[in-house]
């Protein structure tokens, strides 16, 4: 069975970093392309980064150069490092593959 | 990039309804569209893939249909557990954009 579990979330003062990290099993991470999704309070599912099984990433317009997807094989965990972040990265963040999601992590960035 | 539209952005329908919910994107995608529901306070839940493709489980009054930049989600009878936010993704190349999304409930 898969499972998606995030962590890392929080409260963190803008400008500030966290580091946001997916364990996976029933799978194993480099064997399917998985996403970042984030959810604002009240708003709609904003897709953030991607990265395909090769390695290739892709970032939002809206995160690019301040966020960092990655993942580590041998413990089978996705990983979006977030720095500079600002008051509307506030947000639920999903982990994702084609088909599963975990259950979401909060990020709030405030003072 | 490719942005992706819905339509309408909300729906008020009677239990036993149909109800059709459409998806534009502004290139061509192929079939790379998925559908999603989520209910309050949930996490989105896959319904279709490939823009036609049922997810195991799925009740079968879902169904999608579509291609190209077109594409629509149907429920062919309403029910009460299908109040939520409806949103399609397309999937054929970054960025995997979400539609709005559409929110549908109970007359």
């Amino acid at each position: 069975e898969v499972q998606l579990v995030e962590s890392g979330g929080g409260l963190v003062q803008p400008g500030g970093s966290l580091r946001l990290s997916c364990a996976a099993s029933g799978f194993t991470v480099s064997s399917k392309y998985m996403s970042w999704v984030r959810q604002a309070p009240g708003k709609g599912l904003e897709w953030v980064s991607l990265i395909y099984t090769g390695g290739t990433t892709y970032y939002a317009d809206s995160v690019k150069g301040r966020f960092t997807i990655s993942r580590d094989n041998s413990k089978n965990t996705l990983y979006l490092q977030m720095n500079s972040l600002r008051a509307e990265d506030t947000a639920v963040y999903y982990c994702a593959t084609s088909l599963d999601w975990g259950q979401g992590t909060l990020v709030t960035v405030s003072s | 990039d490719i942005q992706m539209t819905q339509s309408p952005s909300s729906l008020s329908a009677s239990v036993g309804d149909r109800v059709t919910i459409t998806c534009r994107a502004s290139q061509g995608i192929s079939n790379y569209l998925a559908w999603y529901q989520q209910t309050p306070g949930k996490v989105p839940k896959l319904l279709i893939s490939a823009a036609s493709t049922l997810q195991s489980g799925v009740p079968s009054r879902f169904s999608g249909s579509g291609s190209g930049t077109d594409f629509t989600l149907t429920i062919s009878s309403l029910q009460p557990e299908d109040v939520a936010t409806y949103y399609c993704q397309k999937y054929n190349s970054a960025p995997f954009t979400f539609g709005p999304g559409t929110k549908v409930d109970i007359k």
